[in-house]
């Protein structure tokens, strides 16, 4: 079935970037996306990226597809600490959505 | 910003007894669903609901699950005797249309405790 993985943990120093790294197998999904969930909060969507795209640029979001391999990854440049959050890659299927773990960031001063 | 909300936040139970998760979706949205997440684990999607019924449903939601949009403005999830298992944090989601790029507005979740 399908499956979507991601690293647990990242953390990073405020002013670098941060890169989230996703794997996932279904290669018939035509969008992949970005969530967001801060504590307390719902999942937010941050970005998506149609998959005949290999890259996607919103601000200081960075969304690189390498559908060859099913690996995604959302670069965060000039990582503050208001982006301390979970982050998590999802697939679409049909009107669903396969999520992954998240990966929890955490940026230090 | 419309937003969906979820109530309650935190619910703990005793194993067997019946509960029920209320979720308000964004006005004009027509779809409707419940994910889940147990700690720990990835959020995993339960049932989809368009049109007053059950538009796709996983293997999880087995028939001591539910929904339901009793008056046009709720959209419920009830579990009829929870086990221990079914302690997680179940998100409502809803969205304006369905497919790819139908983006769904999540809720801020609600926990549930079975004891």
């Amino acid at each position: 079935g399908e499956d979507v993985e991601q690293s647990l943990f990242l953390s990073v120093r405020e002013g670098d970037s941060s890169v989230i790294n996703c794997t996932y197998t279904d290669s018939s999904s035509t969008y992949l996306y970005w969530y967001k969930q801060e504590p307390g909060a719902g999942l937010q969507l941050l970005t998506y990226i149609f998959s005949n795209m290999d890259m996607k640029q919103d601000q200081r979001l960075t969304v690189l597809l390498n559908k060859k391999d099913k690996h995604l990854s959302l670069r965060i440049a000039d990582t503050q600490t208001g982006d301390s959050a979970i982050y998590f890659c999802a697939e679409s299927n049909t009107d669903k959505l396969i999520f992954g773990t998240g990966t929890r960031l955490q940026v230090f001063p | 910003e419309p937003e969906v909300t979820q109530t309650p936040s935190h619910q703990v139970t005793q194993m067997g007894q019946e509960v029920i998760l209320r979720c308000v979706p964004i006005s004009n949205h027509l779809y409707f669903y419940w994910y889940r997440q147990i700690l720990g684990q990835k959020v995993e999607f339960l049932v989809s609901f368009y049109n007053n019924e059950i538009s796709e449903k996983s293997e999880i939601f087995d028939d001591q699950f539910s929904v339901e949009r009793p008056d046009g403005s709720n959209f419920t999830l009830k579990i009829r005797s929870t086990k221990l298992e079914d302690s997680a944090m179940y998100f409502c989601a809803s969205s304006e249309w369905v497919g790819d790029t139908g983006e769904l507005f999540f809720g801020e979740g609600s926990r549930l405790t079975v004891l």
